[in-house]
């Protein structure tokens, strides 16, 4: 199995600020990888698929980039509606399989 | 608008089995795959089954196979996760989405297994 390392597991972010969070690939997954956000007691809405495309609807200050094995997404300009776990999907070979998450916090 | 909308969740004791389903709406369901996630209380997400737009082609992790089954009603625009064998790491809410980029996602429907 694609075994996915996410990281940081939690961060603390001002208003304004930029942020990354990566996942690591345990083998080359061809950019088949999609970023999701999910806020407390909602369902995952996505964000970013195929490393870099942005989902229709999602605000531009979202961005993915990355190839091989190592993915990230970055926000630029923290907004308060922003808070929420965030989690990365490989889709490059069954089974499927998640990053551990990261919890966004406004600092 | 596309709409998916779990049902079929509850309590259920260990080693019995559960069906829930997911009614799809606002999109033409037969020309997707789709797909159930779950997600443990205060845990990550695990993907469980994936089936394809005919229905022909089903997968699983090694978690469940064997014990789960996805199906579909291409003709109700229906999604179903039959679950037999049911034990207590897998009480979670269980989400369908629509495959390959799960772009959309129902609101989700809690299992819980215990005795």
């Amino acid at each position: 199995d694609i075994q996915m390392t996410q990281s940081p597991a939690s961060l603390s972010a001002s208003l304004g600020e930029t942020i990354s969070i990566e996942c690591r690939a345990s083998e080359d997954i061809y950019s088949n990888l999609a970023w999701y956000q999910q806020k407390s007691g909602k369902s995952p809405q996505l964000l970013i698929y195929a490393a870099n495309r942005l989902q229709d609807g999602v605000p531009s200050r979202f961005s993915g980039s990355g190839s091989g094995t190592q993915y990230s997404l970055k926000i630029s300009g923290m907004q308060p509606e922003d808070e929420g776990d965030y989690f990365c999907l490989q889709g490059s070979k069954f089974p499927l399989t998640f990053g551990s998450g990261t919890k966004l916090e406004i600092k | 608008e596309v709409q998916l909308v779990e049902s079929g969740g509850g309590l259920v004791q260990p080693g019995r089995s559960l069906k829930l389903s997911c009614a799809a709406s606002g999109f033409t369901f037969s020309s997707f795959p789709m797909a159930w996630v779950r997600q443990a209380p205060k845990k990550g997400l695990e993907w469980v089954a994936s089936i394809s737009s005919g229905g022909g082609g089903t997968y699983y992790p090694d978690s469940v196979k064997g014990r789960f089954t996805i199906s579909r009603d291409n003709a109700k625009s229906t999604l179903y996760l039959q679950m037999d064998s049911l034990r207590s790491e897998d009480t979670a809410s269980y989400y369908c989405a629509r495959y390959t980029t799960l772009d959309y996602w129902g609101q989700g429907v809690m299992v819980t297994v215990s005795s």
